[in-house]
């Protein structure tokens, strides 16, 4: 099955400084990776994907790389904002279509203004 | 405008009861989940639908059912209500195929007292 190891279980920072969430993962087979993110009162949001090795995928500054050869895929932002307080889940999914995910509990952002 | 409704947002119930949480959804998918998210657990896959059939079932207790009686639509019967049912209860969906990439509602929390 899948597995996933963040092991910051909260990071807090100040407005513009730079965020390294770190994600490392096990699976089974070539996986898919995910970056999901939860706003307080609201069900998680895809933020960010990556379907093969060694590529980069990003959306609204956010960006993570997809390292098959140490098993990470860590999430990157040069400068945060306070609406980015959320928690953020490293989602691996080989399991085919309709597959469970595995969310584990995540990373808790708080960012100060 | 939402996508996925879920219905109701807020609700208590005594132990012993039984409840039903409302699932649907407006994004032409046609497969469709509940998770569930609670204090002591991260966010936990209970069931996946595809085209209104089962595919997967996390949940030990037959306590929880599914119904699906339109392919927008995956509601959850929830019978012999426990405190440690406790929890927001997230209904999801995407494509048939999409692996992984899913949409979710905005939760159903359940508070059994």
């Amino acid at each position: 099955g899948n597995s996933v190891t963040q092991m910051q279980g909260q990071v807090t920072l100040s407005e513009e400084e730079f965020l390294f969430i770190n994600c490392t993962y096990s699976t089974t087979g070539y996986p898919t990776l995910f970056w999901y993110v939860q706003y307080p009162g609201e069900g998680p949001q895809l933020l960010l994907k990556v379907t093969t090795a060694n590529n980069k995928g990003s959306s609204r500054g956010f960006e993570a790389t997809y390292d098959k050869g140490t098993t990470s895929f860590h999430l990157q932002k040069a400068s945060v904002q306070e609406s980015d307080s959320a928690v953020y889940y490293c989602v691996p999914n080989s399991g085919g279509s309709n597959a469970k995910l595995t969310f584990g509990k995540g990373t808790k952002l708080s960012v100060k203004s | 405008d939402p996508k996925i409704i879920q219905k109701p947002k807020y609700l208590v119930a005594v132990t012993g009861s039984e409840k039903i949480l409302i699932c649907e959804q407006y994004l032409g998918h046609n497969a469709m989940y509940w998770y569930r998210q609670s204090a002591k657990k991260p966010l936990e896959f209970m069931f996946s639908y595809s085209y209104q059939k089962l595919m997967d079932n996390q949940t030990a207790s037959s306590r929880f059912q599914p119904q699906s009686s339109k392919k927008n639509h995956l509601d959850l019967q929830i019978t012999a209500l426990k405190p440690d049912d406790s929890a927001t209860y997230f209904c999801a969906s995407s494509q048939v195929g999409n692996t992984g990439q899913l949409y979710f509602g905005e939760g159903s929390k359940l508070t059994v007292l």
